[in-house]
């Protein structure tokens, strides 16, 4: 089945600092992924998204690339800020017909100024 | 525009009473999800619905009742809760044919 891996938190940084939360997956055919962030006392919001192969998705400074060839969608941020501290989930979509999220299990991140 | 709300917000109620958690969406999207999210198991699919009418089980299902008889509410019943059932509930809901969910704030349910 699918299922996506996330590196364990909490991670903690001085403001900017480099982020770099790692995610990995495993799925049938070619997914779509995504990055959530869910900030305290929130729902999630998507943070950014690729849909195929060698993608970039990008938002508010935040990047991750879709790596077919390691099943990774790392997501990565030069420079930090306080208010960049949240919880992040990777997710996928598999395709399949009943466009259900695969979640990873979410990785705290707390700047620190 | 309102997009997805929860009520309540935050819930307590005991061991065996029957509770339901409400979920409200604007936008007329055909998708709606429920999930719990629990420390170290991060958002969980409890059950799904495509339209109005139509819904299926997610991965943690047992314990848990819904309907949809209105495209925009897809309630959540806890028909006899117990305390295994204390968790964080979010609503979710997207278009046909997209995958991106978008999140109503959750539901803090405590069940003592």
């Amino acid at each position: 089945g699918n299922s996506v891996t996330q590196m364990e938190g909490p991670v903690t940084l001085s403001e900017e600092a480099f982020l770099t939360i790692n995610c990995t997956y495993t799925a049938t055919g070619y997914p779509s992924l995504f990055w959530y962030v869910q900030y305290p006392g929130e729902g999630l919001q998507l943070l950014l998204k690729a849909t195929k192969a060698d993608d970039k998705g990008s938002n508010k400074g935040f990047e991750a690339t879709y790596r077919k060839e390691t099943t990774s969608f790392h997501l990565e941020k030069g420079s930090v800020q306080v208010s960049d501290s949240a919880v992040y989930f990777c997710a996928l979509y598999s395709g399949a017909g009943s466009y259900q999220l695969t979640f990873g299990k979410g990785t705290k991140l707390s700047v620190i100024p | 525009d309102a997009g997805i709300t929860q009520s309540p917000r935050y819930k307590i109620t005991e061991t065996g009473r029957q509770v339901t958690l409400m979920c409200h969406q604007t936008w007329s999207h055909s998708y709606m999800f429920w999930y719990r999210q629990d420390l170290g198991h991060g958002l969980r699919l409890i059950y799904y619905s495509a339209a109005a009418d139509i819904t299926d089980k997610g991965e943690v299902p047992d314990g848990y009742v819904v309907s949809r008889s209105k495209t925009e509410n897809f309630p959540l019943t806890l028909e006899s809760a117990t305390r295994s059932q204390t968790s964080v509930y979010f609503c979710a809901s997207s278009l046909s044919r997209e995958p991106e969910q978008f999140f109503g704030p959750g539901t803090r349910l405590t069940v003592l």
